[in-house]
C-alpha cells in the first residue's frame, strides 16, 4: 500500500525551530518529488514548497512566506523526507501535509502549533 | 503568483443532484490543473489531474473539463459520502496555488 507518514509536530513558542518528517512506503520514493502543502485551522490548503529527485538535483522550491525560514530535504536511502521550520511565526499554526509530487499521494498530516 | 478563483464558495444540493463547482486561473494554465477533495479531520484526496483525469479509483461520477483560465468539477447523483470541501490547484508554474474552496453541504 502506498503511504506517507508524517510525524514532529507539536507546540513551540514563535522565534522557535521545528523538524517534521515525512517516511513513504509502498512505492519507489526516490523517483518522485515530493511537496510540503499546510492548512491553517478552518482555512484552505497553502502550498508550502517541493524537492525535487537526484535526477534533478535535490533542488528546491519555496511559498514566499517560508522562503529562508524553511528548508525542505530528503533522505532516499530512508525514503524520508523532511521539513525544517526556523524563526516560526504564530501563522505558522497548521496542519502540514506531506504529498507526493503530483499530490496524488497525501500523509494525515500533522499539527505545528506556534503560541507562547 | 497565478490566482485561483472557486465558484461558488458553498452549495447546497440534495442526495441524487448534479452539481458543477468552477474554477478560474488569473492567466492561462494549459489543462495544469487538479482537483482535491476533502472531508472534516482528514487529508486531501486526489480526485482529477491534468484538468479532466480521472485519478485510479475514482468513480466516474467525477469528471473535470476545461483549459486555458476556466475550469469545472462536475459531480453526477450526489451521495453522502460527496458532501465535502472541494479545492482547484494549478501546477502550471511556482508557487503552486489552491482556489479558497467550495464547501459542498446537503439541502
Amino acid at each position: 500500500e502506498v503511504q506517507l507518514l508524517e510525524s514532529g509536530g507539536g507546540l513551540v513558542q514563535p522565534g522557535g525551530s521545528l523538524r517534521l518528517s515525512c517516511v513513504a512506503s509502498g512505492f519507489t520514493f526516490s523517483d518522485h518529488y515530493m511537496d510540503w502543502v499546510r492548512q491553517p485551522p478552518g482555512k484552505g490548503l497553502e502550498w508550502v514548497g517541493r524537492v525535487r529527485n537526484k535526477a534533478n538535483s535535490y533542488t528546491t522550491e519555496y511559498a514566499a512566506s517560508v522562503k529562508g525560514r524553511f528548508t525542505i530535504s530528503r533522505d532516499d536511502s530512508k525514503n524520508s523526507l523532511s521539513l525544517q521550520m526556523n524563526s516560526l511565526k504564530t501563522e505558522d499554526t497548521a496542519v502540514y501535509y506531506c504529498a507526493r509530487g503530483d499530490m496524488d499521494v497525501w500523509g494525515q498530516g500533522t499539527t505545528v502549533t506556534v503560541s507562547s | 503568483d497565478i490566482q485561483m478563483t472557486q465558484s461558488p464558495s458553498s452549495l447546497s444540493a440534495s442526495i441524487g443532484d448534479r452539481v458543477t463547482i468552477t474554477c478560474r486561473a488569473s492567466q492561462g494554465i494549459s489543462t495544469y490543473l487538479a482537483w482535491f477533495q476533502q472531508k472534516p479531520g482528514k487529508a486531501p484526496k486526489s480526485l482529477i489531474y491534468a484538468a479532466s483525469n480521472l485519478q485510479s479509483g475514482v468513480p466516474s461520477k467525477f469528471s473535470g473539463s476545461g483549459s486555458g483560465t476556466d475550469f469545472t468539477l462536475t459531480i453526477s447523483n450526489l451521495q453522502p459520502e460527496d458532501f465535502a470541501t472541494y479545492y482547484c490547484q494549478q501546477s502550471d508554474s511556482y508557487p503552486r496555488t489552491f482556489g479558497q474552496g467550495t464547501k459542498l453541504e446537503i439541502k
